[in-house]
């Protein structure tokens, strides 16, 4: 199994917090993703990340920042949650030059109050 | 904008029946993974598709893909119900995350 771990992976909060979700790899892989799932949508693209530092806006990147200080280490902050936030999230990997698949962590759910 | 459609969303089939599922996409590209996810699970691979032409076999699953048509196939044969799970295909148009359908809940009865 492709060594990425999403932390934490239940979580409630009120209405008006900030929340931190966090994914760790320990494959080196380049490229890492934070999509949302959530009934009828399928998953969709939060933000990603194609090195420290680098990372670029998905389709449903209101409300939502990340940060990628670290290779390992790919960070996604709810600046303020709401209900519409309410989901499960999973955090995925990649690395292109392999031709391999993107692995995805085990997921977040997330619930806001 | 890649957009990636899967149909049938939803299919309910009886046990020893073979069907397909369809993954259309809108812009070129010669990458397409499938995967499967169990309830409250996360999504585990199950085919990397990464040619025209390609065709990959795994039990009672068969993924094909032809990139001129811009359409992948996942076929089942002689359904059992482990197979129920939701599926989903991902394109990749290089250079570009992942794009996702929607997936297809499968139900096996019997």
């Amino acid at each position: 199994d492709a060594g990425i771990t999403q932390s934490p992976r239940h979580k409630v909060t009120e209405t008006g917090t900030p929340v931190t979700l966090r994914c760790h790899q320990t494959e080196n892989h380049r490229y890492m993703y934070w999509y949302r799932q959530d009934p009828g949508h399928g998953l969709r693209l939060i933000h990603y990340s194609y090195g420290v530092k680098d990372t670029d806006k998905g389709e449903v990147s209101d409300g939502y920042s990340v940060s990628r200080s670290k290779t390992e280490d790919f960070l996604l902050t709810l600046e303020s949650a709401t209900s519409s936030q309410t989901s499960v999230y999973f955090c995925a990997i990649s690395e292109p030059v392999d031709n391999t698949e993107a692995f995805f962590g085990q997921g977040t759910r997330l619930t806001v109050v | 904008e890649l957009k990636v459609e899967q149909n049938p969303l939803f299919l309910s089939m009886q046990e020893g029946k073979n069907y397909t599922i369809y993954c259309n996409y809108s812009t070129t590209s010669d990458r397409l993974y499938w995967y499967r996810q169990d309830p409250g699970k996360s999504l585990e691979s199950l085919f990397v598709l990464l040619s025209n032409g390609a065709v990959k076999q795994e039990g009672r699953l068969m993924a094909s893909l032809d990139t001129k048509a811009r359409l992948s196939t996942l076929h089942i044969t002689a359904a059992v119900h482990d197979l129920s799970a939701t599926y989903f295909c991902a394109v990749d148009a290089g250079n570009t995350p992942l794009v996702f359908g929607k997936g297809t809940r499968l139900s096996v009865i019997a």
